[in-house]
């Protein structure tokens, strides 16, 4: 049972565009949430998160909204460039959960052509 | 700022052989969690240390165990390997102490190979 689920295992975009990654959970106990971008043969890097009391952080170029009535997430990246390709993972945790477990999706490979 | 560091790199074992995986937290992090991540699905938790202690566990057997030092750094230790135990294994340092701040650094993973 996937708790956290990315429906699109890939995206494709075009540089100077918006790109929009979508995630949605279905554990209403989720109260924190979490992009982590990957490149190949690296650790995920933690983008940018929300706390469920607010609907939308903005972090420079990214962006992410949540509709808590929807259980769904999203992050928007404006404008999009080629050193934006890569593996997007969404994380969710509750404060029920010991300590920082986090769970992931399964991942968006963004691609963003010149 | 030393980050998170792991090794092996990439090994290869064969079924029903142990196996121990190594991080080194960042620097100034207590905690540390350990992820699998199999090849084209998203990280899933296997378990936390904080303060030497297990600080929660996913859905893992208990042949899936581990270890933290006094220096915070950890094992990940598998017995009896099976072909499913195949993936990149993750560490995750935090500084947090066992709170929920969700934010982990991760290091860039142990690629198993079991044949």
């Amino acid at each position: 049972d996937q708790q956290v689920k990315q429906n699109s295992p890939s995206l494709s975009v075009q540089e100077g565009r918006i790109s929009i990654l979508n995630c949605d959970y279905t554990n209403s106990m989720f109260d924190y949430f979490l992009w982590y971008k990957k490149y190949p043969a690296e650790g995920p890097t933690f983008l940018i998160s929300i706390s469920s009391i607010k609907d939308k952080n903005e972090d420079g170029r990214f962006t992410v909204f949540l509709n808590k009535s929807a259980k769904h997430l999203s992050l928007h990246i404006v404008p999009s460039q080629p050193g934006d390709s890569a593996v997007y993972f969404c994380a969710a945790s509750a404060l029920y959960n010991a300590g920082n477990m986090l769970t992931f999706g399964g991942g968006t490979r963004l691609m963003v052509k010149p | 700022e030393t980050g998170v560091t792991q090794s092996p790199t990439h090994l290869i074992k064969t079924r029903g052989q142990q196996v121990t995986l190594r991080c080194s937290s960042q620097s100034g992090h207590n905690t540390v969690s350990w992820y699998q991540q199999a090849l084209g699905q998203g990280p899933q938790f296997i378990f936390q240390y904080y303060r030497e202690e297990e600080n929660g566990r996913g859905n893992f057997p208990p042949r899936f165990s581990g270890l933290q030092f006094p220096n915070y750094s950890s094992e990940l230790n598998v017995n009896a390997l099976e072909l499913d135990d195949s993936a990149l294994y993750l560490c995750a340092s935090s500084g947090s102490g066992g709170a929920n701040t969700g934010e982990l650094f991760f290091g860039e993973g142990s690629r198993l190979t079991v044949l």
